[in-house]
């Protein structure tokens, strides 16, 4: 059974930056049927794609967060990591962290999420 | 301002049938790609409950379905029950985003 748990700060500072990583156990990140996603939950309100990492290593940016966002993957570790520099207060959310079925392009499972606030 | 439209809220008796809708645009639903249903409970993450337009998971009660028509498509649920209650997301996949997209979501309320 595939679990996914993200990890990080939950506390940051203004135009400090954000580093995520998200853990996968019970199945590969290079599995070729699946791709690898962040999306983010501001308190009370809805949810946003981040970025999504491809099995193949290639990897699709919200072109919204694009220009501050990196998102990379370690295969050895089986994790993908995101880094978002110089945050707001309009960065803070719940980050999940999910596996996307390839050709149907739905989110399952999630993990459990983390919640990253910014406040000075 | 989300990519896909929900309305923010709706609610309904226990036994009732009840209807989100989920409107896209030709870059998305209407590109033909599938429109995927979650339910949110308070602090916890998404759960698909509806996923290619029509199809629902094991574990999921056959009171859910899906359907898709155009640039539009609805999650039903009847005989609803106060278990229900939660955020409803409908989702999406967007050829000008080149990424998957969200509704705003529903709050379900069960009177």
């Amino acid at each position: 059974q595939v679990q996914l748990q993200e990890s990080g700060p939950g506390l940051l500072k203004p135009s400090e930056t954000l580093s995520l990583t998200c853990t996968v156990s019970g199945d590969s990140i290079t599995t070729s049927s699946y791709f690898w996603g962040w999306i983010r939950q501001p308190p009370g309100k809805g949810l946003e794609w981040i970025a999504t990492v491809e099995y193949t290593g290639n990897i699709n940016y919200n072109p919204s967060l694009q220009s501050r966002l990196t998102v990379s993957r370690d295969t050895s570790e089986n994790n993908f990591s995101l880094r978002l520099v110089s945050v707001t207060a309009a960065d803070t959310a719940v980050y999940y962290c999910g596996r996307i079925l390839r050709h149907r392009k739905w989110f399952d499972p999630w993990g459990q999420g983390t919640l990253v606030t910014v406040s000075s | 301002q989300s990519v896909l439209t929900q309305p923010p809220s709706v609610s309904g008796a226990p036994g009732q049938r009840l209807t989100i809708s989920c409107t896209g645009s030709t870059s998305n639903i209407g590109a033909d790609f599938d429109v995927h249903w979650y339910k949110q409970l308070p602090g916890r993450a998404p759960k698909v409950v509806i996923y290619a337009n029509s199809n629902r998971p094991s574990g999921v009660p056959d009171r859910f379905s899906g359907s898709k028509s155009d640039t539009s498509a609805s999650l039903a649920i009847t005989g609803l029950q106060a278990e229900d209650e939660a955020d409803y997301y409908c989702q999406s996949y967007d050829s000008s985003l080149n990424g998957p997209v969200f509704g705003g979501g529903t709050k379900l309320t069960v009177l």
